[in-house]
């Protein structure tokens, strides 16, 4: 079966830190999300992601997220300068079409900033 | 998208069916019904979804009722790997939308021998 695959499962970076986070959707999927979970929280959508450019994104989704599909196959997140509130699930999926569908979620990375 | 309401938590015992209810009494026409759960902290899994009709698949049932304003998910014969929490997510969906879930609380569901 089809899957979408995460990398790393952990990450722990120091404060202040760039890091990437990386996902390969399912081949055939055109729409891509990020979510994250701080622990014990509610899953919390970031930004969806469309024919190269952002359809939507969340208050939490500032200047410090970025999102890219550097090639056909892998959908990257990257957290220019991070905080420690931003230590949490950070989930990636994908959907083959915008309504009417199922998302496939990742297993997530869990980022931890010390 | 319509708020949703889900008891905190539920308890099932294997092999018994599992009906999970859901609230969204301000649903309107074009929100679909979507159920997802989370096996402990691993990413969110799809179970099923509709928009009037009653649907089934492998996994589940799902029963809306005739005014929309709420639901119930069907697990048949729960096993103790179907512990987990239950999203009720009402999405509307149209082309002119994003198609972001936005997930609540939901039920823990606990299956016990």
């Amino acid at each position: 079966e089809p899957e979408v695959t995460q990398t790393p499962s952990h990450q722990v970076t120091q404060m202040g830190q760039e890091v990437i986070l990386r996902c390969v959707p399912i081949s055939n999927h055109l729409y891509f999300y990020w979510y994250r979970q701080i622990l014990g929280q509610k899953v919390e959508f970031l930004v969806s992601f469309y024919n190269n450019e952002i359809s939507e994104k969340s208050e939490i989704f500032d200047d410090q997220f970025s999102v890219e599909r550097p090639d056909g196959s892998n959908f990257t997140l990257k957290i220019r300068s991070t905080k420690l509130e931003d230590s949490a699930m950070y989930f990636c999926a994908s959907s083959v079409r915008r309504m009417n569908t199922e998302a496939f979620f990742g297993q997530g990375t869990r980022l931890t900033v010390v | 998208d319509a708020k949703t309401t889900q008891p905190p938590s539920m308890d099932c015992a294997e092999g018994r069916a599992a009906n999970l209810p859901c609230n969204h009494s301000t649903i309107s026409g074009n929100e679909y019904v979507y159920w997802y759960r989370q096996i402990h902290s691993q990413g969110p899994q799809y179970i099923i979804h509709g928009l009037k009709n009653n649907e089934t698949n492998e996994m589940a049932s799902l029963i809306i009722t005739e005014d929309r304003k709420s639901s119930t998910l069907i697990l048949p014969h729960a096993t103790l790997r179907d512990t987990a929490v239950y999203y009720c997510i009402v999405r509307v969906e149209n082309t002119g939308t994003a198609s972001k879930l936005t997930f609540g609380t939901g039920t823990r569901l606990q299956v016990t021998l």
